[in-house]
């Protein structure tokens, strides 16, 4: 059972550059979201989803964008990289409605030079 | 919106002893609370949940207490054993909930 799977495990970007983050689920959860994760902060919420074709910002969304276009996939795009995005990125899925387990990716450590 | 806070943030217990970590909610409409464990460089994994239909919920050491009225719920692990040492998270969800709302962590370390 694969569940959710984040790509890469780790990145190490320059001040400006782009990337995108990956996340993968096999349990055709409508559900989608990505948290980052800092010292002290607990777990953030950035962006959700909750099928394909819709999304929404979370807690702290500047610097980061999302698409749905299937069930399965949710990548998370940093646009111009900032030290401040220096952090442990989770990407997490669950079934529609509030009340459903939330399943959580393995993380990718992101630094931001 | 929701807030979640969680107390205390650094826990140590002697192994055989029990640790309790407690969490406080502020949206009414909140009727799921789960709690992760989550182990260094892991994601975090459900280890208990608790609906608010239900006012305690048990599974072997673990325990999960919630008072809907005074809006807080409880983690209770008993005979603490050394691989229970890690970053524990409360959180809360509504039915119209999109993601959970997650208090900011307990590390719990369990010495020998």
């Amino acid at each position: 059972n694969a569940g959710v799977t984040q790509t890469p495990k780790f990145q190490v970007l320059k001040t400006g550059q782009s990337m995108t983050l990956q996340c993968a689920q096999d349990m055709n959860h409508e559900y989608m979201s990505w948290y980052r994760q800092d010292p002290g902060m607990g777990l953030r919420l950035i962006h959700y989803s909750v099928g394909a074709g819709i999304t929404d910002q979370g807690e702290v969304p500047n610097g980061y964008n999302v698409s749905r276009s299937t069930t399965e996939d949710f990548p998370l795009r940093l646009l111009s990289a900032a030290p401040s995005q220096t952090s442990v990125y989770f990407c997490a899925s669950r079934r529609g409605g509030g009340t459903n387990i939330q399943y959580f990716g393995a993380g990718t450590r992101l630094s931001v030079l | 919106g929701e807030n979640v806070e969680q107390h205390p943030s650094t826990l140590s217990v002697q192994e055989g002893d029990s640790a309790v970590i407690k969490c406080t909610y502020s949206d009414s409409a909140s009727n799921y609370f789960p709690w992760y464990k989550q182990e260094l460089g892991k994601g975090p994994q459900l280890i208990i949940d608790i609906r608010s239909n239900v006012g305690e919920k048990k599974d072997q050491r673990i325990a999960v207490t919630l008072n809907k009225t005074a809006k807080h719920f409880s983690l209770h692990i008993t005979e603490t054993q050394p691989e229970d040492s890690a970053v524990y998270f409360c959180a809360a969800s509504s039915n119209s909930g999109y993601a959970l709302n997650f208090g900011k962590g307990t590390s719990l370390l369990v010495t020998p």
